[in-house]
């Protein structure tokens, strides 16, 4: 199993711009994380999908931040616009059984708005 | 919500001797308490977990305790090694995990 894989592994933007990260999880997993990680907050929530469908989004910071699982295979997380304070690493993670057993992570895409 | 404290953010310990870390959580209905090893420029990896009706679970040089009265729950590891340095992160579940804020381990040889 190739594990979760996300893309990009970097990005670089300007303030304004849009960007959209992505995030195909393991395969036969239901249920699936998005963690935004900086050095001053640590690894935060933002949303977690069970079966596609959205359980918890109370941790997407505003609503400049939104973000889909259109089928088992794929999710994004989109910013519009995207602001400095946005810059950080973010995991996507998948599990078989949401937070009852353990996550495996993606490698991350470090975001860096300029 | 679940709220996850961890101890030490840093420590720094000589190659054979042992590391633990400590962490406390606030919601008597989490039930699953995993610890993540994360290396540099690399996602959080699970290497060990201890679910609420275990009070201690060992794996090789790693073993974790669970005080579910006091919530409390620790990460031992015996014998570093230099290639156990990274940032250790402990998480507790009741339906989707809440992570510490880490402690960065360096075992010096």
């Amino acid at each position: 199993d190739a594990g979760v894989i996300q893309s990009p592994r970097h990005e670089v933007t300007e303030m304004g711009q849009e960007v959209t990260l992505r995030c195909k999880p393991i395969s036969g997993h239901n249920s699936l994380f998005w963690y935004r990680q900086t050095m001053m907050r640590g690894l935060e929530l933002l949303i977690y999908f069970n079966n596609n469908v959205p359980i918890d989004d109370s941790g997407m910071p505003e609503d400049r931040f939104s973000a889909k699982m259109p089928n088992a295979s794929f999710s994004t997380l989109k910013i519009q616009p995207s602001e400095p304070r946005d810059s950080a690493v973010y995991f996507c993670a998948s599990s078989l059984a949401g937070g009852a057993v353990g996550y495996t992570f993606g490698s991350g895409t470090r975001l860096t708005v300029v | 919500g679940e709220n996850v404290e961890q101890h030490p953010s840093t420590l720094s310990v000589q190659e054979g001797d042992s590391a633990v870390i400590k962490c406390t959580y606030s919601d008597s209905a989490s039930n699953y308490f995993p610890w993540y090893k994360q290396e540099l420029g690399k996602g959080p990896q699970l290497i060990i977990d201890i679910r609420s009706n275990v009070g201690e679970k060992k794996d090789q040089r790693i073993a974790v305790t669970l005080n579910k009265t006091a919530k409390h729950f620790s990460l031992h590891i015996t014998e570093t090694q230099p290639e156990d340095s990274a940032v250790y992160f402990c998480a507790a579940s009741p339906n989707d995990m809440r992570f510490g804020a880490g402690t960065r381990l360096t075992v010096k040889p």
